[in-house]
């Protein structure tokens, strides 16, 4: 099972480009990187997920550098309404166990206006 | 589509209670797992239900149970319940079984407050 580490906590403001990195250095062949965002009092929900390289979707960026020991999600021009927890997961699409399933503390975003 | 619901939303009990929590998965969707979210532990995996039988388990005590029916539905009971027990119970579901590739649907949680 892939260990993650995140940062605890990171401060923006509205209209910046956001970038957060996710380390995972025992990541396995087979394991796709997958990020969902959290808002208070509510359940995750699944942002972007990518395997290498660059991955774009309607909400944000995702980067994989070629030894895929890391990821980073880049949320463009963020708003107040992105504050929020965002967990970044590494897992093996045909394990059978609870890998993947680990969603760690997360990364604390806070937007300043 | 409607999205996973979850029963109730709030609940309060008290110590050496048992609690049953619901969870509806979304339409087509067969996979049900459950989640414990609390402020110093962060958000961990109790189970997975697929086609009425457990297929995964997190690391917790045998207090911790559920089950899932035909329709995909899903409960989760605690007995005996201890005051560490209060936190944001969280259900999601999937269309298959669950992989990092699977995209899981969480619903809004059952906040349970053990006193």
């Amino acid at each position: 099972l892939a260990k993650t580490t995140q940062p605890i906590s990171m401060d923006s403001y509205e209209g910046q480009e956001v970038n957060i990195t996710c380390s995972h250095n025992n990541i396995a062949t087979n394991d796709y990187i997958t990020w969902y965002q959290q808002f208070p009092s509510q359940g995750p929900r699944f942002i972007i997920q990518g395997y290498k390289t660059k991955v774009t979707n309607e909400v944000a960026s995702l980067f994989i550098p070629a030894d895929r020991k890391s990821s980073t999600l880049s949320l463009p021009r963020v708003s107040l309404s992105d504050t929020a927890v965002y967990y970044c997961l590494v897992g093996d699409p045909s394990g059978g166990g609870a890998d993947g399933l680990t969603f760690g503390k997360g990364t604390h975003l806070i937007i300043q206006p | 589509k409607a999205g996973v619901t979850q029963t109730p939303r709030y609940l309060i009990k008290t110590r050496g209670q048992q609690v049953t929590l619901s969870c509806s998965p979304i339409s087509g969707h067969r996979s049900v797992s459950w989640y414990q979210q609390t402020p110093g532990q962060g958000l961990q995996f109790l189970f997975e239900y697929f086609s009425e039988t457990q297929r995964n388990k997190g690391n917790f005590p045998g207090r911790f149970s559920g089950r899932q029916f035909s329709n995909s539905r899903s409960e989760m009971n605690v007995s005996t319940l201890e005051l560490g027990d209060s936190a944001l119970y969280l259900c999601a579901s999937s269309l298959g079984r669950i992989r990092a590739r699977e995209t899981q649907y969480f619903g809004p949680g059952t906040r349970l407050l053990v006193l």
